[in-house]
């Protein structure tokens, strides 16, 4: 069975600190595709990024940057810099391909809150 | 684009009654979504559907839940009769297909409908 591991459930930064989210997941397939969604207060679920199980290349985006290790099945988020509107709870996701293709496996998230 | 959207945003009903969630999917989308947020179980699937029809329904919790999608635009997660357990963030979520796979696709969720049973 697939399994996502977020075990941290809050960090709290001050502003201009970087903070860093583990994911680490559980999975017999070797093809996936992994994603982190952000939910800001508003509450909407905000896509992020995916990343599939070939791709190990680590990816940076402005202030968000994602390491991805298949050897530790880790897909780690890391905001530099962080900022108050980064406050939010931020999801990490498992999709596999033979299971219910449309079935995205959720952890538990991580909740974000940044103080000035 | 306009995006997913539910309606309503907040409902508050009594338990026993039926309650009625209706999403509209992002217009070319063929894949549909439901999810329930709640804070015991976090995000769970309830239900996806594929060009309307019903793919998965293995999430829904009983048979008190029951979902349709009668045409591409317009999807509705019913539950009747209501308990107060069913209180509950319900999101509504869509995709499409690439290169006739969804597994690497993102899904583009609704802002949800907060689901207050007392």
């Amino acid at each position: 069975a697939q399994k996502v591991t977020q075990a941290q459930t809050e960090i709290s930064v001050v502003e201009k600190e970087d903070v860093t989210l583990d994911c680490v997941y559980e999975t017999r397939d070797t093809t996936y595709y992994l994603f982190w969604y952000k939910q800001p207060p508003s509450g909407e679920l905000v896509f992020l990024i995916r990343r599939n199980s070939f791709d190990e290349q680590n990816e940076i985006s402005g202030r968000y940057s994602w390491n991805f290790q298949k050897s530790t099945s880790s897909f780690n988020f890391t905001i530099t810099a962080s900022q108050v509107v980064d406050s939010a709870v931020y999801f990490c996701a498992l999709r596999i391909l033979t299971d219910s293709w449309g079935k995205l496996q959720f952890g538990a998230g991580t909740q974000v809150v940044v103080t000035p | 684009d306009a995006g997913v959207i539910q309606s309503p945003r907040h409902e508050v009903t009594e338990m026993g009654q039926e309650v009625t969630l209706r999403c509209k999917p992002i217009s070319g989308h063929d894949y549909l979504f439901w999810y329930r947020q709640t804070m015991m179980r976090g995000l769970e699937l309830l239900i996806y559907f594929n060009n309307n029809v019903p793919i998965d329904d293995s999430g829904m919790p009983e048979d008190r839940f029951s979902a349709k999608m009668p045409n591409a635009s317009f999807s509705t997660l019913k539950i009747q009769p209501s308990e107060p357990r069913d209180s509950a963030v319900y999101f509504c979520a869509s995709t499409r297909d690439r290169d006739n796979s969804i597994i690497g696709t993102e899904a583009f969720f609704g802002q949800g409908t907060r689901l207050t049973v007392v």
